[in-house]
């Protein structure tokens, strides 16, 4: 079983609506999950971190913990073209941070 | 937050040479790390850099193959020795303010060996 997983992808969305992106983990102590954001040829962009149970919004994303279930997701409301990318959730083990493999999102107009 | 930045954005080498990328961050900051990511891959770490003494290495990283210098709290440099084509990739500096847990990273190196 892989550390940090998450669809591959595309997700394909129509330019206005939510994409919801979704990750799981495996190491039940994990504290810290983030979100990235990678654009091709760029390197990753921190966009969203959550430590605690629950929601925590910033503009248009919101990102849900939820600790019990082992999973970790971002929302992106009103989503645009420009938010065409791919999206990695990362979740710090013992000792350093791990990666998924990434989702990558399409957003059509 | 810090301003980070690699040298060179990009390039391309022989086999059997090496490469040196710099690491500059524009504030001092507690812990340095290098990720490779290969085409179409996700992130891999390969060291974390520390301060004044020997890079922490991951498994199937060794210090011949990349060695690493950190002088200071603000700069790191990654060498990519006797490069074959499988070290074609790009190459990520990334950093963690003290107290902090969020990291960032540099906008990378590509390295294509030919």
């Amino acid at each position: 079983q892989k550390e940090v997983e998450q669809n591959s992808g595309p997700l394909s969305v129509p330019e206005g609506a939510i994409a919801s992106l979704n990750c799981t983990y495996s190491d039940r102590g994990s504290q810290s999950f983030f979100w990235y954001r990678q654009y091709s040829g760029k390197s990753p962009e921190l966009i969203m971190f959550i430590y605690s149970n629950g929601d925590k919004e910033d503009g248009r994303f919101t990102a849900q913990l939820n600790k019990a279930s082992q999973y970790v997701s971002l929302l992106i409301r009103d989503s645009q073209p420009s938010d065409s990318a791919t999206y990695l959730c990362a979740v710090t083990g013992t000792d350093k941070l791990i990666f998924g493999t990434g989702t990558r999102l399409q957003v059509f107009p | 937050s810090a301003v980070i930045s690699q040298k060179p954005s990009r390039d391309i080498c022989q086999r059997g040479t090496s490469l040196t990328i710099q690491c500059q961050v524009d504030s001092q900051v507690t812990m340095m790390f290098w990720y490779r990511q290969q085409p179409g891959q996700s992130l891999t770490l390969i060291a974390t850099a520390n301060q004044g003494s020997e890079a922490t290495y991951e498994s199937g990283f060794v210090i011949d193959k990349f060695p690493i210098s950190r002088p200071n709290l603000t700069f790191s440099t990654l060498t990519v020795s006797n490069m074959s084509p499988e070290d074609s990739s790009i190459y990520l500096c990334s950093f963690l303010h003290q107290g902090k847990r969020e990291q960032y990273f540099g906008p990378g190196t590509r390295l294509t060996v030919t």
